[in-house]
């Protein structure tokens, strides 16, 4: 598959384990923000999303925590699985009518 | 399979040329986005379309365009090619506007190569 970002930092953790992925954002009136996965040789899937007037949401064995005044997020998977390993993006959207700035992305791997 | 298809799935062209990159969007959704993945610069969203009409703009070069037409399919085109327009060509769609509380699913993309 293709490879994306070959110099993306890297986060290592053991299967089973919690990992936690994070994301500085850059514009403070982002009031809308997503994360991504985005797996060798794919295009990139929506995993969750979450609005500024919220600082934390649930998926499914995934957490989304937003803390505005550092103007940071960050992506929390649970029970950490080898599908998991991929690249993960935030991305921020700056408000109705404006376009999405990605992060430069995460790569996760999973050991077994 | 997100649903959204985009063809070709690789482009190998030579540097001054023209080519026409084809999305077709999940069934039922109005929105279109186009985003270019290159090595060095990650993921940049280019241009995004609803129902027909240009919503939101990112950082598309003037080399390049885009619309969506009645059947609410999108072509991206990208002219003038250079060296550096060498990457992954990624279609999304989503039933609203702006994948704002709309989930955007990507197509696989199209892997463009500048010779």
């Amino acid at each position: 598959g293709e490879s994306v970002g070959l110099h993306l930092p890297t986060l290592s953790v053991q299967e089973g384990d919690n990992s936690i992925i994070n994301c500085a954002y850059s514009n403070s009136a982002s009031d809308y923000f997503i994360w991504y996965k985005q797996e060798s040789g794919k295009g990139p899937q929506f995993i969750i999303d979450i609005r500024s007037n919220m600082d934390k949401r649930q998926g499914q064995r995934v957490t989304v925590l937003l803390n505005k005044t550092v103007k940071h997020l960050s992506l929390q998977i649970a029970a950490t699985q080898p599908g998991d390993s991929a690249v993960y993006f935030c991305a921020e959207n700056r408000g109705y009518g404006q376009n999405f700035v990605f992060g430069p992305g995460t790569r996760l791997s999973v050991l077994p | 399979d997100s649903g959204v298809t985009q063809t070709p799935k690789h482009l190998i062209t030579a540097t001054g040329q023209r080519v026409t990159l084809r999305c077709s969007p999940r069934s039922g959704d109005l929105s279109v986005y186009w985003y270019q993945q290159s090595l060095d610069q990650g993921l940049q969203f280019l241009i995004q379309y609803y129902n027909g009409e240009e919503r939101a703009k990112g950082n598309i070069l003037e080399r390049f365009s885009a619309q969506q037409f009645p059947d609410l399919h999108s072509e991206l085109n990208l002219s003038s090619l250079e060296l550096g327009d060498s990457a992954l060509y990624f279609c999304a769609s989503s039933a609203g506007n702006l994948g704002r509380n709309n989930e955007q699913f990507f197509g696989p993309g199209t892997r463009l190569t500048v010779l």
